[in-house]
C-alpha cells in the first residue's frame, strides 16, 4: 500500500464548477499536510497547508482534513482554464523533515 | 518571500561528463534543501536530504558517489551529477525550508533543471 495515494486522473471539470481533488494517508502519525500544483515541464508551488482537522480556505482554495479517516481533500471553485495542471498532495509525518508525495492528480478545467 | 532559484535551468552534455546544479535560497536562510529527480508524467521523487554543514541523507537506492551533494551555507546547495549517462536524463528539482517552516514542514520548490546526456 502506497503512503500517500491520489486519483491519477484525469479529471475533467467545466469551467465555472468545483473541482474535488482527494488524497490518502496510511501514517496515522502525520502531522501536516500539504497541496502542490505542478503546471507541465514546471516544478511543483505551494498552494496552501493544513495542519488541523475540519477546513482551511484561501480564496477559491478549501483545504479539508480527516485525521481520523486519514484523508485530505482539496477543492476549488469557480474552476478557471488556468487551475489545469497536476495536484500533488503532500504529508509530513511526526519528527519526519521529508515530505511524502502522492503520484498527482491531473486536473482538466474545460471551457 | 520564499523564492528558491536553480542554475542552470536547462543542460545538455555528453555521455561520462559531470554536471553541477546550483540551488540557492534568495530572500531566506534554508537550513535544510532537498533534491528530487522526476521522470515524465511521474511523482517526485526524492534523492535526498540536506542539512547546512552536514552530510546529505540519501534514500534508499540512490547512488551518493554518483549524485554528490554539498550544502556549504544557508543559501546554497548543489547537487554534482558524475559521470553522466543517457539514463541521468531527468527533471531535477530542488526545495528548501527555514527555520520557520521547519515544525510545519513547507517546502518551496526551484524552477528545476532539465538534464539531457547525449
Amino acid at each position: 500500500q502506497k503512503e500517500v495515494e491520489q486519483n491519477s486522473g484525469p479529471l475533467s471539470v467545466p469551467e465555472g464548477a468545483i473541482a474535488s481533488l482527494n488524497c490518502t494517508y496510511s501514517d496515522r502519525g502525520s502531522q501536516s499536510f500539504f497541496w502542490y500544483r505542478q503546471y507541465s515541464g514546471k516544478s511543483p508551488e505551494l498552494i496552501m497547508f493544513i495542519y488541523s482537522n475540519g477546513d482551511k480556505e484561501d480564496g477559491r482554495f478549501t483545504a479539508q482534513l480527516n485525521k481520523a479517516s486519514q484523508y485530505v481533500s482539496l477543492l476549488i471553485r469557480d474552476s478557471q482554464p488556468s487551475d489545469s495542471a497536476t495536484y500533488l498532495c503532500a504529508v509530513k509525518g511526526e519528527g519526519a523533515q521529508k515530505l511524502v508525495f502522492g503520484q498527482g492528480t491531473r486536473l482538466t478545467i474545460n471551457p | 518571500g520564499a523564492v528558491v532559484s536553480q542554475h542552470p535551468s536547462r543542460v545538455i552534455c555528453k555521455s561520462g561528463t559531470s554536471v553541477k546544479i546550483e540551488c540557492r535560497s534568495l530572500d531566506f536562510q534554508a537550513t535544510t534543501m532537498f533534491w528530487y529527480r522526476q521522470f515524465p508524467k511521474k511523482s517526485l521523487m526524492l534523492m535526498a536530504t540536506s542539512n547546512e554543514g552536514s552530510k546529505a541523507t540519501y534514500e534508499q537506492g540512490v547512488e551518493k558517489d554518483k549524485f554528490l551533494i554539498n550544502h556549504a551555507s544557508l543559501t546554497l546547495s548543489t547537487l554534482t551529477v558524475t559521470s553522466a549517462h543517457p539514463e541521468d536524463s531527468s527533471f531535477y528539482i530542488c526545495s528548501a525550508r527555514d527555520q520557520v517552516s521547519r515544525a510545519v514542514g513547507e517546502q518551496f520548490f526551484g524552477p528545476g533543471t532539465r538534464l539531457t546526456v547525449l
